[in-house]
């Protein structure tokens, strides 16, 4: 049981938008720490795609983006392409595990 | 270029220990964190710990302390992973990171990961 919650999966068609959850508490993602989102296509290492909740690394398309609000944070994927589907994981911080690092449980993204 | 390579797969017994290592290049070692996070079969990414190479400050995830020992040499520019009695739940693809964009605490490079099989 992951302290980050994400749905475990979540699909679209091409050229549709999406968005995958990540929900925390107020010992995480509302006590102020940043979120970060990473895809791991299949058997790949993971590759960082947001940080610092809505920033994009050099190179990540602009179809993809973040947002935080309390307790919560979102990844968005719009004009959906195949090459999205992918495993995607939200990562961030908690006070109560004395800071140490924490990532949500992770999201398939399946284009149908 | 900034690049972590890892050292290759490991078939282990249980019982038995183990270091792999993750070498760094591209970038001055000492500067940056780095992280270890395992990724069982089939399942999602765990934060280990991490290790800031420039003063040896270690934090563990609390899951993971007193489980694996996070060390570096600064001197070759690598970080490790080491576990003095491995168990068959330690099979898992464990990757190393490097930390990156100021204090974000986001992992911006990342090793291909190392596969270690513990099975008698």
């Amino acid at each position: 049981q992951s302290v980050l919650t994400q749905p475990p999966s979540v699909s679209g068609a091409p050229g549709q938008r999406v968005t995958i959850s990540c929900t925390g508490s107020s010992s995480n993602i509302g006590a102020g720490y940043d979120v970060h989102w990473y895809q791991q296509l299949p058997q790949t290492a993971p590759k960082l795609l947001i940080y610092g909740n809505n920033n994009r690394p050099s190179g990540v398309p602009d179809r993809f983006s973040g947002s935080k609000s309390g307790t919560s944070a979102s990844l968005a994927i719009s004009g959906l392409q195949a090459e999205d589907e992918a495993d995607y994981y939200c990562q961030s911080h908690d006070t109560s595990l004395r800071g140490s690092g924490i990532f949500g449980g992770g999201t398939k993204l399946t284009v149908l | 270029e900034v690049q972590l390579v890892q050292s290759g797969a490991e078939v282990k017994k249980p019982g038995e220990s183990l270091k792999i290592s993750c070498k760094t290049s591209g970038y001055t070692f000492t500067n940056y964190w780095i992280g270890w996070v395992r990724q069982m079969p089939g399942k999602g990414l765990e934060w280990m710990g991490i290790i800031h190479p420039g003063d040896s400050d270690i934090r563990y995830s609390l899951s993971f302390q007193g489980q694996v020992t996070i060390s570096a040499d600064k001197s070759i520019s690598t970080a490790y992973l080491q576990w003095s009695s491995l168990k068959a739940s330690d099979t898992a693809i464990y990757y190393c990171a490097r930390r990156g964009f100021g204090n974000s605490g986001c992992f911006q490079y990342w090793g291909l990961g190392t596969l270690v099989t513990v099975s008698s």
